[in-house]
């Protein structure tokens, strides 16, 4: 099946400092997303991102279909940016509809 | 409060025991599937139900099973437990089988709290 990999799989920041997350995926996709998940436990959902550009404040995030990856971008970060973030894909050319995970970045903002 | 409700929220158990986690969707959807989130194998999926009928099947052990009922509830069933079962068990759901996002309208599928399962 395909493979979703997350690089680093930890980060440590102080606060303000601007970080980039790659999520490299071995197949073609027609759904990619990015997730935080908080301390508590609960999956955020951040971007719908298969291709193109998106911006959502602080965040932004860039798939590059062709090339097989996406960033996500972390500007001026904060302390309650801290957490796990996840992409998940799912594969263009494989039966079934699962939404498959990376093993995550651990973001740890410090003040 | 994401509409998904997954009960209970944290279960300690012994090891060779059952447990069953339950998931009630969100209203309308017809969808549910289930993730289990261990430290080393991260996000897992591990099967998904559409109205009442096993759609899709991911990493599921022997062990575990699920069923989804009339009213699409849902419920995992995990057997046999291992030390290695302690997990947290997302449930999500959605109005479609596969997870749709739309444009300017938002995400057609949404996650549960979860279940936080400790076996010693």
């Amino acid at each position: 099946g395909i493979q979703v990999e997350q690089s680093p799989p930890d980060l440590i920041l102080q606060e303000g400092a601007n970080s980039t997350l790659r999520c490299n995926f071995s197949d073609s996709v027609n759904n990619l997303q990015w997730f935080h998940q908080n301390p508590w436990g609960q999956l955020i959902n951040l971007f719908y991102i298969p291709s193109g550009t998106k911006q959502n404040g602080r965040l932004s995030a860039t798939t590059v279909a062709t090339e097989r990856y996406s960033l996500l971008y972390i500007s001026s970060s904060q302390t309650t940016d801290s957490g796990v973030y996840f992409c998940a894909v799912r594969s263009a050319n494989q039966a079934g509809t699962a939404l498959i995970f990376g093993k995550g970045t651990t973001l740890s903002v410090s003040s | 409060d994401s509409g998904v409700t997954q009960t209970p929220k944290h279960l300690i158990t012994a090891t060779g025991q059952r447990v069953t986690l339950r998931c009630s969707p969100r209203s309308g959807d017809l969808s549910v599937y289930w993730y289990q989130q261990s430290l080393d194998q991260g996000l897992q999926f591990l099967i998904q139900y559409y109205n009442g009928e096993e759609r899709a099947k991911g990493n599921i052990l022997e062990r575990f099973s699920a069923q989804q009922f009339p009213d699409l509830h849902s419920e995992l069933n995990l057997s046999s437990l291992e030390l290695g079962d302690s997990a947290l068990y997302f449930c999500a759901s959605s109005v479609n089988p596969g997870w749709d996002v739309w444009p300017g309208l938002g995400y057609g599928y949404t996650f549960g709290s979860g279940t936080r399962l400790t076996v010693v």
